[in-house]
């Protein structure tokens, strides 16, 4: 079956202008997280979307980053202002529900670049 | 104390040898943790799952888990120049609202051919 897309697979942006990137998570998947992940750096965790639930944001790193999943489906990550330390790839996953065995499975990325 | 600590290599291991790889984690509760394969510039893979003490095997690929230590290994038998990648260990964080995972900042695994 199709797993977890994301899209654009790129975006080179100035700083200072907004960005969107978009997940698509497995069919059925009621969990969605979103991860950066710098240059050679390990897996930062920004966002969690459960179902209905309110999102747990405890990862972003400043109220410049905001997301919203519609439809308990597809999520948009919003980075408003970009700096050129949001240069990274955006990683995002989904899992199937909320038990603490389910495994996440990721999507290819979105790399951004700002100048 | 970082929450999932593993050696960042890189380690190196020439081609049919067992690789091994090895995980500590600091919160006891715990329950659930996991193996991803990144190859560079690609998305983690997950390669294995484990919940119980003991051996968990799959192909080349065994995962231990010792609760008591708090220690998670994957160990790689028949090591080929493919599995050259990082390796992330993933543990679950038990409490607070969210099911999530803590990854190691993963090692690096090249096999020689």
């Amino acid at each position: 079956g199709a797993g977890v897309s994301q899209s654009p697979s790129n975006k080179v942006t100035e700083k200072g202008k907004d960005v969107e990137l978009r997940c698509d998570p497995i069919s059925g998947h009621t969990a969605l997280y979103w991860y950066r992940q710098s240059l050679g750096q390990g897996l930062e965790f920004l966002i969690y979307f459960q179902g209905n639930s309110a999102p747990d944001k405890s990862g972003l790193p400043s109220d410049r980053f905001s997301a919203e999943r519609t439809g308990g489906s597809v999520s948009t990550l919003t980075i408003q202002r970009t700096q050129q330390e949001d240069s990274a790839v955006y990683l995002c996953a989904s899992s199937p529900g909320t038990s603490w065995g389910n495994e996440q499975f990721f999507g290819p990325g979105t790399r951004l670049t700002v100048l | 104390q970082k929450e999932v600590e593993q050696n960042s290599g890189p380690l190196s291991v020439p081609e049919g040898a067992i690789a091994s790889l090895n995980c500590t984690y600091s919160d006891r509760g715990s329950q659930s943790f996991f193996w991803y394969r990144q190859y560079s510039g690609k998305s983690p893979e997950l390669i294995m799952s484990i919940y119980s003490n003991g051996d968990k095997e799959d192909g080349r690929f065994t995962a231990q888990l010792n609760k008591a230590s708090q220690y998670v290994s994957l160990l790689i038998r028949d090591s080929q120049p493919s599995d050259s990648a990082t390796y992330l260990c993933a543990v679950n964080r038990p409490s607070g609202s969210a099911r999530q995972l803590t990854f190691g900042s993963g090692t690096q695994l090249t096999v020689l051919p």
